[in-house]
């Protein structure tokens, strides 16, 4: 059964406009949300996380937002840049007592010249 | 401050070998957790080591295991590896200040594994 969910295999954007990116949730339990940026045979990078007490965390260009009521989360980034094309992928935490998230299975981000 | 370090990068071996796979966290950093990476299954969450304990483990069988050492450091080993078992392994570690306090959780470059 999977917790995390990113519908969306792929999304292809123009340079300078904005890419969001979904995920969705079904474990009450979960309370930290994070983003990261994965290229292929690279570990995964960190991007921006979110706590469920609040519905929203900027950071430069990427901004999270939480809809805890429906169990949801957007990564937008604006304005998008070629370099950021690659699979993004949404990673849930329950508090208190372990650090393993589980991983939606990715979105690959295409940002067009 | 260096990152997340694994060794090693490549590995190749064949059914039924035992393979081992070192991590080095980030230096103050006491969590350590590992993920297989498959693309059938995305990441998939495997163990988490915290002072040398362990402190959670995922779904996969009794072949899977792990340990960490009093500087962090952290192996995993798969023993009598299929053809299954060929994934990038991922590992992660975190500060962790307090359980109630969320830490971001810093990646590796992984070992690419496959079995023959």
């Amino acid at each position: 059964d999977q917790q995390v969910k990113q519908n969306s295999p792929s999304l292809s954007v123009q340079e300078g406009r904005i890419s969001i990116l979904n995920c969705d949730y079904t474990n009450s339990m979960f309370d930290y949300f994070l983003w990261y940026k994965k290229y292929p045979a690279e570990g995964p990078t960190f991007l921006i996380s979110i706590s469920s007490i609040k519905d929203k965390n900027e950071d430069g260009r990427f901004t999270v937002f939480l809809n805890k009521s429906a169990k949801h989360l957007s990564l937008h980034i604006v304005p998008s840049q070629p370099g950021d094309s690659a699979v993004y992928f949404c990673a849930a935490k329950s508090q208190g007592g372990s650090e393993k998230l589980v991983f939606g299975k990715g979105t690959k981000l295409t940002v067009n010249p | 401050k260096a990152g997340v370090t694994q060794t090693p990068r490549y590995l190749i071996k064949t059914r039924g070998q035992q393979v081992t796979l070192s991590c080095s966290p980030i230096s103050g950093h006491r969590s350590v957790s590992w993920y297989q990476q498959t693309p059938g299954q995305g990441l998939q969450f495997l163990f988490e080591y915290f002072s040398e304990t362990q402190r959670n483990k995922g779904n996969f069988p009794g072949r899977f295991s792990g340990r960490q050492f009093s500087n962090s450091r952290s192996e995993m080993n798969v023993s009598t590896l299929e053809l299954g078992d060929s994934a990038l392994y991922l590992c992660a570690s975190s500060l962790v200040v307090s359980d109630l306090t969320p830490n971001e959780q810093f990646f590796g470059p992984g070992t690419r594994l496959t079995v023959l």
